[in-house]
C-alpha cells in the first residue's frame, strides 16, 4: 500500500523559511516522479512543482508563484521528498499535499496524494 | 498562463446525470484527468486520459473530451458523489488544475 506522510506544517511570519518533508513507503521511491499540491483554505488545489527519478534526470519543474523562492529536493536512501520554502508570503497559507506522478508516454498525472500538512504564513 | 475553466457548481437531483466541464486551449492535444475530494479528505482520481476509469471507481462515472472541452458524465448521481471535481491537465512540463467544480447531489 502506498502512503505519503507529510509533516514539518507551522505557523510561520511573512518572510520566513520553512522545509517540509514527505516519508514515502509501498513503492520504489527512487523511481518516482514527486511533486507537491497545495490547497489554500477553502480553495482549490494548485500545483507547486515536480522533481523527477534521478534515472529520468532528477530535473525540478515549479509553478509561476513559487519559482525562485521553493526548492523541491529528494533523498532516495531515505525514501524522502522535501519542499524548502524561503521568503513566504501570506499567499503560501495551504494545505501541502506530497504526491506522485504516473506517467505515460508525454502525459504525466497524480496517481497517489498524502493527507497533506497546513502551512500557516501569518504575522 | 495556461489555464483550464470550470462551472463553479453543478447540483442535480439522485438519480439524475450530472455534468461538469472543463475548459482549455490545450486540451486538443493533451490528456485530462479528474480528481474527486470530499469534506477533509485528499483527492482521488476518478478518471485518467480522458475517459479511462481507475479500478474501483463506478460505472456511473465517464469521462470524454472534443475539441477545447473534456466532460466528466455521472449518470444516475448518488448522494455520496456530492464533492468537489477538479479536471487537471498539463502544459509544456507544468501540471495545471481547473478551479474545482462543487457537485450538490440532493
Amino acid at each position: 500500500e502506498v502512503q505519503l506522510v507529510e509533516s514539518g506544517g507551522v505557523l510561520v511570519k511573512p518572510g520566513g523559511s520553512l522545509r517540509l518533508s514527505c516519508t514515502a513507503s509501498g513503492f520504489t521511491f527512487s523511481n518516482a516522479w514527486m511533486s507537491w499540491v497545495r490547497q489554500a483554505p477553502g480553495k482549490g488545489l494548485e500545483w507547486v512543482g515536480r522533481i523527477k527519478s534521478r534515472t529520468d534526470g532528477g530535473t525540478t519543474d515549479y509553478a509561476a508563484p513559487v519559482k525562485g523562492r521553493f526548492t523541491i529536493s529528494r533523498d532516495d536512501s531515505k525514501n524522502t521528498l522535501y519542499l524548502q520554502m524561503n521568503s513566504l508570503k501570506t499567499e503560501d497559507t495551504a494545505v501541502y499535499h506530497c504526491t506522485t506522478e504516473a506517467k505515460s508516454g508525454t502525459s504525466f498525472w497524480i496517481n497517489y496524494w498524502g493527507q497533506g500538512t497546513l502551512v500557516t504564513v501569518s504575522s | 498562463s495556461y489555464e483550464l475553466t470550470q462551472p463553479p457548481s453543478v447540483s442535480v437531483s439522485p438519480g439524475q446525470t450530472a455534468r461538469i466541464t472543463c475548459s482549455g486551449d490545450a486540451l486538443p492535444k493533451k490528456y485530462v484527468y479528474w480528481y474527486q475530494q470530499k469534506s477533509g479528505q485528499a483527492p482521488v482520481l476518478v478518471m485518467y486520459e480522458d475517459s479511462k476509469r481507475p479500478s474501483g471507481i463506478p460505472e456511473r462515472f465517464s469521462g470524454s473530451s472534443s475539441g477545447t472541452m473534456a466532460t466528466l458524465t455521472i449518470s444516475g448521481a448518488q448522494v455520496e458523489d456530492e464533492a468537489d471535481y477538479y479536471c487537471y491537465s498539463t502544459d509544456s512540463s507544468k501540471g495545471v488544475f481547473g478551479g474545482g467544480t462543487k457537485l450538490t447531489v440532493l
